[in-house]
């Protein structure tokens, strides 16, 4: 059964930092990978997608890379600002789920002035 | 664009009772699912469906109803209301399915509470 991980559950930085959260899965055979960002008391909003053959995907200070045999993601934050502060999630589309996403349960950060 | 908007977005139900949680896409994505986000859970998929007329049970389904009569609407239903339905409930639309699946798009919620 695809399992997601993402540790650490929590992060506390100061402004300004560059900054990696971690996505784990475990079975390698996927075919996309999002990153999503979450505010307290809000809806989801999509940050990345993933294809299963690519490396990597941009946008703004955000980056996000897969590493497929490794079964591992990360979110790279650039020049992290207060209102960077929110839970991140990644999902996993794979085979056999009809599209279905698994998520981890997120990355709880918050970024001090 | 409107996106994805549910309704109502709070709600408090007594045991036994039923309700209908709406959730509407204008986007014209084949694909809508719903999930209910609990405290140390995650997300968990209740139902699912990839094309009008067609649903699925995803990971949790016992309690909840869905019904997709046209590509914009996506209803869930609980039968008959418990405590352990308490929780927060999101209905997610796609372009694509299966492989193709592309970036979900998220309701802002229902956050439910049944005494």
């Amino acid at each position: 059964k695809q399992e997601v991980t993402q540790i650490p559950a929590a992060l506390s930085v100061p402004e300004g930092e560059n900054l990696v959260l971690n996505c784990s899965f475990t079975d390698s055979a996927i075919y996309n990978l999002q990153w999503f960002r979450q505010d307290p008391g809000k809806g989801l909003t999509s940050l990345l997608l993933i294809q299963s053959s690519q490396r990597e995907q941009t946008s703004g200070r955000l980056n996000a890379s897969l590493d497929k045999s490794s079964g591992r993601s990360t979110l790279y934050i650039a020049a992290s600002q207060p209102g960077d502060s929110a839970t991140y999630l990644c999902a996993v589309n794979y085979p056999g789920s009809q599209g279905n996403l698994i998520f981890g349960k997120g990355t709880k950060l918050s970024v001090k002035p | 664009n409107a996106g994805v908007t549910q309704t109502p977005k709070f709600q408090v139900l007594k045991t036994g009772q039923s309700m209908t949680l709406q959730c509407a896409q204008d986007m014209n994505h084949e694909y809508m699912s719903w999930y209910r986000q609990d405290p140390g859970m995650g997300l968990r998929l209740i139902h699912y469906s990839v094309g009008a007329g067609i649903t699925d049970q995803g990971e949790v389904p016992n309690g909840y109803n869905v019904s997709r009569s046209t590509t914009e609407d996506f209803p869930l239903r609980l039968l008959s209301a418990a405590p352990s339905q308490t929780s927060v409930y999101f209905c997610a639309s796609s372009y694509g399915k299966g492989r193709e699946i592309g970036g979900y798009t998220f309701g802002s919620g229902t956050r439910l509470t049944v005494v």
